[in-house]
């Protein structure tokens, strides 16, 4: 089975920087997803790293270091909008399948 | 981008009855749909994976005679849950794979279930 661990929640303050943490220990990791989910709805994709490094898109950037088992994402000039639950997810190419496996996410509170 | 929807958003129902949660991939076609349940605060856990034109997978410990998984088509799957009890209150999301390289998901926006 696969290990996922992300802090449970994090607050931050509107324009500010914040990073969430993932591990994980797998057999096989094939990949690693980090989602959006807002209360209620389903996850947005964000950001997909499968080679060690960082990965940059807007606002939003996710590093990976497979040695080490260790991912975050990282949240440039907050806005209240940011308020969501982020989910890691990992993929184990295990058994042949590609279905990933997600973390139980980690709910960020931006205020004022 | 490519859109999946599930209808209804919520459903209230009594103990006992079924219901039924469709999934639809509204611009593409998809031989494989998965479904999700995500209690408050939870992960969201894989139920099962619906394969068109033959029998869904299930995870270990997800009751395949209680949740009853139909693929008839490259755009819709259907999710059954029978005799529905108060401890099946959840959301259900459904998804289905992306064709990119990532092999990223799409997923519906949930419906929520809650059994009286």
């Amino acid at each position: 089975g696969q290990n996922i661990d992300q802090p449970t929640e994090m607050t931050a303050t509107e324009g500010a920087i914040v990073q969430i943490n993932c591990t994980y220990q797998t057999s096989g990791f094939n990949g690693l997803f980090w989602y959006q989910q807002h209360a209620g709805e389903a996850p947005t994709f964000l950001s997909y790293n499968v080679l060690d490094g960082l990965e940059e898109k807007g606002r939003f950037s996710s590093f990976l270091s497979r040695s080490k088992g260790y991912s975050y994402l990282l949240l440039k000039e907050l806005q209240m909008k940011d308020s969501a639950s982020y989910l890691c997810a990992v993929r184990s190419g295990a058994g042949g399948s590609y279905i990933p496996t997600f973390g139980r996410g980690t709910s960020l509170i931006v205020h004022p | 981008g490519a859109v999946v929807s599930q209808h209804p958003s919520w459903v209230i129902c009594k103990s006992g009855t079924s219901v039924k949660i469709e999934c639809r991939s509204l611009d593409f076609q998809a031989t494989t749909m998965f479904w999700y349940r995500q209690f408050p605060k939870q992960s969201l856990m894989l139920m099962a994976t619906s394969n068109e034109g033959s029998k869904a997978t299930y995870e270990q410990g997800v009751e395949k005679d209680k949740f009853l998984i139909n693929h008839a088509s490259l755009t819709l799957s259907t999710l059954t849950v029978t005799s529905a009890h108060p401890e099946d209150s959840s959301f259900y999301i459904c998804s289905a794979p992306s064709d990119s390289s990532t092999d990223t998901q799409y997923f519906g926006p949930g419906t929520r279930l809650t059994v009286l």
